[in-house]
């Protein structure tokens, strides 16, 4: 079954407290990238990564580190986590011109 | 760049009544248009897409969409709506490469009355 899985699901962390959450897709995609949904403001793209060691900012990169060493994995870091990044996180991959497919979500609480 | 405007942070419609969200889009090139669903603790899953052929875009579920060039629009219908239906939902853009970056609306909160 096509997937693309995100760990954990649940997060609460204190500010700062580096933290990981993984997304790994077992469809062989080239591209895949963060979102963050905030209420009010619909998902914003924080990074993408084109392929296996390129990666590129979205919109909103500040205080976010990704990296792209294996095609399936596309960890999101967030190394000094501050309030302002509680949110809902997606990860998402696609094929060159073709529908992206997202994850079932990483809700993150930063005390 | 690309944006996209979703009239209507929240609908209600009633059982069996039309279903209408509206999707405007600004582009300064051809866009890739899409409807995404998200169901409450879900991730986003893919209704229908627009990328330049017929402008009716017929989607999973009953919904549909038709591109409307003159209008920049792109709004989602469904003739009758059905509680299954209660979910948000997402318009996105993307420029004429594909899918590789999207740009969401702000979503709209769909209620089903019975």
């Amino acid at each position: 079954e096509a997937q693309v899985t995100q760990n954990p699901r649940y997060l609460i962390t204190v500010t700062g407290k580096k933290l990981t959450v993984t997304c790994s897709q077992n469809m062989n995609h080239e591209y895949m990238s963060w979102y963050r949904q905030d209420p009010g403001l619909g998902l914003r793209q924080i990074y993408y990564s084109m392929n296996v060691e390129v990666t590129d900012k979205g919109d909103v990169p500040e205080g976010y580190k990704v990296s792209r060493k294996e095609k399936r994995n596309f960890p999101l870091i967030l190394e000094s986590p501050s309030p302002n990044q509680t949110s809902l996180y997606f990860c998402a991959s696609s094929d060159r011109g073709d529908i992206q497919y997202f994850g079932a979500g990483t809700r993150l609480s930063v005390l | 760049a690309q944006s996209v405007t979703q009239l209507g942070s929240h609908v209600s419609v009633s059982e069996g009544a039309l279903v209408l969200l509206r999707c405007n889009y600004s582009s300064s090139v051809p866009p890739y248009l899409f409807w995404y669903v998200q169901y409450p603790n879900q991730g986003l899953q893919l209704l229908l897409k627009y990328t330049s052929a017929a402008t009716l875009v017929k989607g999973i579920n009953g919904f549909e969409a038709e591109f409307k060039k003159s209008e920049t629009s792109f709004h989602l219908t469904k003739p009758s709506a059905h509680m299954s239906d209660a979910a948000e939902y997402f318009c996105a853009v993307s420029d004429l490469r594909g899918n590789e970056k999207l740009t969401f609306g702000t979503g709209t909160r769909l209620t089903i009355i019975p």
